[in-house]
């Protein structure tokens, strides 16, 4: 399979812990998205990566939410001290290197529930 | 930032009829607008997308059209068939951000 990949796909943690998902995107592609899916909703953006460099983040990105992309590959998304309200699904996105290519191409996601 | 309306919520329609589903913007400096497609428990797929520079685009039975100056954006689906059911969602990129707005999404239903 060469689409993008996540793991775990499902994710089952106790309100105050700390969680981590990872995310492979499509090998030639430099840019790399995170979005949160509530259900009946939108996916909403949290951040983006150029290669290894995080340029946009979201207001919805709170302090206890951080992701990385150290090596300009696969990324992570960590969040500590889940809250109930994190429960949701969790969507990476990846795209093509050049500026005239725009399509982002999703993961199937990593579902969150906070208990 | 940009803000993304997407209408109707829910679409029934029978098999082979045509379907359609509205977006309006606000940001008038976006520039693409891609449609996804997302069955129960799956990813979003990309179906398909047109820039701020073309009016229409079309792809066998499914076509978008943009009206820049209304800030509005369509996509059509013709002679439907029972796979087409699923939630569609809108979206749209602002000029110099990569991050995609999506609407609340449309569940279409089409009735064999």
């Amino acid at each position: 399979d060469t689409g993008v990949s996540q793991n775990p796909r499902h994710k089952i943690t106790k309100r105050g812990q700390n969680v981590t998902f990872r995310c492979d995107p499509i090998s030639e592609h430099n840019r790399l998205y995170w979005y949160r899916q509530t259900l009946g909703q939108g996916p909403e953006f949290l951040t983006y990566f150029q290669n290894e460099a995080q340029l946009e983040k979201s207001r919805l990105l709170s302090d206890r939410f951080s992701a990385e992309r150290p090596k300009g590959s696969f990324s992570t998304l960590e969040i500590q001290r889940t809250e109930q309200g994190d429960s949701a699904m969790y969507l990476c996105a990846s795209s093509f290197r050049t500026s005239s290519r725009y399509e982002q191409y999703f993961g199937p996601g990593t579902r969150l529930t906070v208990t | 930032g940009e803000n993304v309306e997407q209408h109707p919520s829910t679409l029934s329609v029978q098999e082979g009829d045509s379907a359609v589903i509205k977006c309006t913007y606000s940001d008038s400096a976006s520039n693409y607008f891609p449609w996804y497609k997302q069955e129960l428990g799956k990813r979003p797929q990309l179906i398909i997308d047109i820039r701020s520079n073309v009016g229409e685009k079309k792809d066998q039975r499914i076509a978008v059209t943009l009206n820049k100056t209304a800030k509005h954006f369509s996509l059509h689906i013709t002679e439907t068939q029972p796979e087409d059911s699923a939630v569609y969602f809108c979206a749209a990129q602002g000029a110099g951000s990569y991050q995609l707005t999506f609407g609340k999404g449309t569940k279409l239903s089409v009735i064999p």
